[in-house]
């Protein structure tokens, strides 16, 4: 059972938009930056998001992320076949005193 | 470009220890904070630790899970971080990735195999 709440899967046909939930609580999201990774099949994850809404270089603007209160989004506009992966959010937690991940949600482009 | 290789993974018996490295080019590495992250068979990926740099204190801080189990060390005149592993359980078999969040530069190792198994 993970501290932060993402379904575990998503869906979407090529164009469209789509956005995938993390749940959390003041501890984590309330008062920290929420991260995003990507993980394509079979390979190592990569930064999406950093700080809550910030796109390292390359990562395309069709990537967004959000947070209100304790919970964040990312949100894909566009959606293409190679966004096909599993994404997770990550926070640190001050009551744990750790960086905990969401249980990741697998995104299908159908 | 910033590339993290880890080593060290492979077949130990449960009570058995590991050490894994994780050697890093590209980027100022003493000033950057490393984290271990480990994904089990079919999982999600679970935060193991992390190595603040030593301009910010060069702490470290442990999950639960490996807390008094795992030690990690750094290197920063070889630019190399380290995952001491003691009285592994069979819970830990996972793949083990070295990371960065550091801007501009964020980065992910291709992971070693651990896998504990009598």
């Amino acid at each position: 059972q993970s501290v932060l709440t993402q379904p575990p899967s998503a869906s979407g046909t090529p164009g469209q938009r789509v956005t995938i939930s993390c749940s959390g609580s003041s501890s984590n999201i309330g008062t920290n930056y929420v991260y995003w990774y990507q993980q394509l099949p079979g390979t190592a994850p990569k930064l999406l998001i950093y700080m809550n809404n910030q796109r390292p270089s390359g990562v395309p603007d069709r990537f967004s992320g959000s947070k209100s209160g304790t919970s964040a989004s990312l949100a894909i506009s566009g959606l293409r076949s190679e966004d096909e992966a599993d994404y997770y959010c990550a926070v640190w937690d001050d009551s744990l005193s750790g960086r905990v991940f969401g249980g990741g949600t697998k995104l299908t482009v159908l | 470009e910033v590339q993290l290789v880890e080593s060290g993974g492979g077949l130990v018996k449960p009570g058995g220890s590991l050490r894994l490295s994780c050697v890093a080019s590209g980027l100022t590495f003493k000033n950057a904070w490393m984290s271990w992250v480990r994904q089990g068979p079919g999982q999600g990926l679970e935060w193991v630790g992390r190595f603040k740099s030593k301009t910010d204190g060069g702490s470290t801080d442990y999950a639960a899970p490996v807390k008094g189990r795992f030690t990690m060390s750094r290197d920063d005149s070889k630019n190399t971080l380290y995952l001491q592993m003691n009285s592994l359980k069979t819970e830990d078999t996972a793949v083990y990735y070295c990371s960065t969040d550091q801007m501009p530069d964020p980065a992910w190792g291709q992971g070693t195999l651990v896998t504990v198994s009598s």
